[in-house]
């Protein structure tokens, strides 16, 4: 069974600031997901991975296969970032289905 | 494009109760997965459905149960409810079954 960490689970930070949110896991994965999640629990997909490099807009992911990391970055935070974000892999070989972290809790201060 | 709905948006039921909860799929979307979401935690899958065939499920008992209809809306039902199934329930429906998924906005049902 897969075991998704992250790291921090919250974080403050003041607008303008670089963010940066990580990722874990101990198994083999075919996929790795960011999401979004607002208040009142609408969630927003924002990258599936298999490897390499995504961005968009102020939004960057990364993941590195070999060392079972990821990381999602933020740059010029603004309030409306404020949200939990959420990793989830899909097991290579296992059920379709996701494996989610508790995610991360993202505050951004004006 | 509509997007993936849930129904209903809120539910209180007691111990003991069934509940069925429906999702529809996104537009030409095949996969429907459900997910349990407990207060403060990640979510965790319940099952997959692709072309109306369960195809994967996690570690929940045999009264969760689930049913995908031609035309891929989904069911999930919960028999005998217990005060722990109290959480926000969420479909995801996708393209094929290791697609991008694109999630509901929840159920949110509460056990007293």
């Amino acid at each position: 069974k897969n075991e998704v960490e992250q790291s921090p689970q919250n974080l403050t930070a003041q607008e303008g600031e670089f963010i940066t949110i990580n990722c874990s896991y101990s198994v083999g994965i075919s996929a790795l997901h960011w999401l979004q999640q607002h208040p009142g629990g609408g969630i927003v997909s924002l990258f599936m991975l298999s490897s390499g490099k995504q961005k968009q807009g102020r939004l960057i992911a990364t993941i590195n296969i070999q060392e079972k990391h990821s990381s999602l970055h933020i740059t010029a935070s603004h309030p409306r970032d404020s949200a939990v974000y959420i990793c989830a892999v899909r097991e290579r070989g296992g059920a379709d289905g996701l494996t989610f972290g508790k995610g991360t809790h993202l505050i951004i201060q004006p | 494009e509509t997007g993936v709905t849930q129904s209903p948006t809120h539910l209180i039921k007691t111990r003991g109760q069934q509940v069925t909860l429906r999702c529809s799929s996104q537009s030409g979307h095949n996969t429907v997965s459900w997910y349990q979401q407990a207060l403060g935690q990640g979510p965790q899958f319940i099952f997959q459905y692709y072309r109306e065939e369960e195809n994967g499920r996690g570690n929940f008992p045999p009264r969760f149960s689930g049913l995908q209809f031609p035309n891929y809306s989904s069911e999930l039902n919960v028999n005998a409810l217990e005060l722990d199934d109290s959480a926000l329930y969420l479909c995801a429906s996708s393209l094929d079954r290791r697609y991008e998924q694109y999630f509901g906005p929840g159920t949110r049902l509460t056990v007293t």
